[in-house]
């Protein structure tokens, strides 16, 4: 099992491009993720999905969308890219409620925006 | 406004020397305080799960621990392999499926 992957691992983009993270999960897990890590923040959750074919906001949802694909599938877009949106990023599933704080964290996407 | 304090921020210990990392944290009604390890360029790795004040959960040399207002990850004899950042998060009774996360203590052993 690859467990959480993620696509791309880096991104540089210019400010005003446009791009979309990748994320799967072959845990057959109900519930996924997706943070940003900056450097004195800690994570902070930007969209999640409690459940195929639903998306709720996270801490820091502006400037991003999310679409769940399938179960296996979450993707985060960003329309139009800012220097402030520069970060870590991490995808992470869980298995239904009871157990869904225990998460599993793909690699990461390190996005530089200029 | 929940929030979860992790102190200190950085620690440096010389193998086979004992401490404990802190995880203070305000939330109202307390549902689960989880730890996960993240080692440099990876992402985070669960470790423990705390649901109430007074339980205790161990793992090789780390051992967690919770009271009504902080968690405490002690680390017994570390070892260099033992080297990471240490986050704690906590979930809140009402909500939905959200987890506050602290920053983090890097925790780096020396030979």
């Amino acid at each position: 099992n690859a467990g959480v992957t993620q696509t791309p691992k880096f991104q540089v983009l210019k400010t005003g491009q446009s791009m979309t993270l990748q994320c799967a999960q072959d845990m057959n897990h109900n519930s996924m993720y997706w943070y940003r890590q900056d450097p004195g923040m800690g994570l902070r959750l930007i969209y999640y999905s409690a459940s195929e074919g639903t998306t709720d906001k996270g801490e820091v949802p502006n400037g991003y969308n999310v679409s769940r694909l399938n179960k296996r599938e979450f993707s985060l877009r960003l329309e139009s890219a800012a220097p402030s949106q520069t970060s870590v990023y991490f995808c992470a599933s869980s298995a239904r409620s009871g157990r869904w704080g225990e998460q599993f964290f793909g690699p990461g996407t390190r996005l530089t925006v200029l | 406004e929940d929030q979860v304090t992790q102190s200190p921020e950085a620690l440096r210990l010389q193998e086979g020397e004992s401490s404990s990392l802190n995880c203070s944290y305000t939330v109202s009604g307390l549902r689960g305080l989880f730890w996960y390890r993240q080692d440099p360029g990876k992402g985070p790795e669960f470790l423990f799960t705390l649901y109430s004040a007074g339980e205790e959960k161990e793992k090789e040399r780390l051992k967690a621990t919770l009271t009504k207002k902080e968690s405490f990850l002690h680390i017994t004899a570390p070892k260099p392999e033992d080297s990471a950042t240490y986050l704690c998060a906590v979930q809140r009774d009402q909500g939905a499926q959200k987890l506050v996360f602290g920053q983090g203590t890097r925790l780096t052993i020396n030979p």
